[in-house]
């Protein structure tokens, strides 16, 4: 049963470019939620989602930032017009059908703005 | 709010020796509670859990016990090894999110 997957691994992206992370969760799971992590730092909350739906997005950045969860295809965090201060680790989880389900992360991907 | 706090790294350990890393949390009800572990340039596993008061969570010779009266949730294991170096993160769930604190360097030396 493969895990959560998340692609690419590492994104270099120059000052006011986009960067896409995509996440595929875990076979069977419906919940994906997206995280971040500054150097140093724990893991910040940014956004929960369900199938085409947005459930809490309290976390994310006002500006620029944006996640989906299409019917088909991977979770998607989108962010525009990149800065030096969005390098970090974005890691994606996922779980079950319920919010008591354990979540499990995939291995993040690595942004690096230059 | 809810939050966790851990104790600061980074830890220093040879090998075989007891370990301690202490985590406290600030919660309203009772929340789930977990310990995850990253490895270097890997992403987080999930360690252990406990749902309750007094449930204790164990895996891979690691121990950690829900505790209610002191809102702790220590990590322990019995003699470390090198492999056990990487960072571990207490954490909390509430509702659709979890809280993680700042994280632990441990470095075991052989």
């Amino acid at each position: 049963n493969a895990g959560v997957m998340q692609n690419p691994r590492h994104l270099v992206r120059r000052r006011g470019q986009e960067a896409r992370l995509r996440c595929s969760p875990m076979k069977g799971h419906s919940h994906v939620y997206w995280y971040r992590q500054l150097p140093e730092e724990g893991l910040k909350f940014m956004v929960y989602l369900q199938k085409e739906n947005i459930i809490d997005e309290s976390g994310m950045p006002k500006e620029r930032f944006s996640a989906e969860f299409p019917k088909e295809g991977p979770s998607i965090l989108r962010i525009q017009q990149v800065v030096r201060g969005d390098s970090a680790a974005y890691f994606c989880a996922s779980s079950g059908n319920s919010l008591q389900e354990t979540q499990y992360f995939g291995p993040g991907t690595r942004l690096l703005v230059l | 709010g809810n939050s966790v706090t851990q104790m600061e790294g980074p830890v220093t350990l040879s090998e075989e020796a007891f370990l301690t890393i202490n985590c406290t949390y600030t919660a309203t009800g009772y929340p789930s509670l977990f310990w995850y572990v990253q490895y270097p340039g890997e992403g987080l596993q999930l360690l252990l859990k406990a749902t309750k008061a007094d449930d204790k969570g164990s895996n891979k010779g690691f121990e950690a016990t829900y505790r209610k009266e002191t809102t702790s949730f220590h990590l322990e294991k019995g003699s470390v090894q090198v492999s056990d170096s990487a960072v571990y993160f207490c954490a909390l769930r509430r509702d659709d999110k979890i809280i993680f604190g700042k994280g632990t360097r441990l470095h075991i030396l052989p």
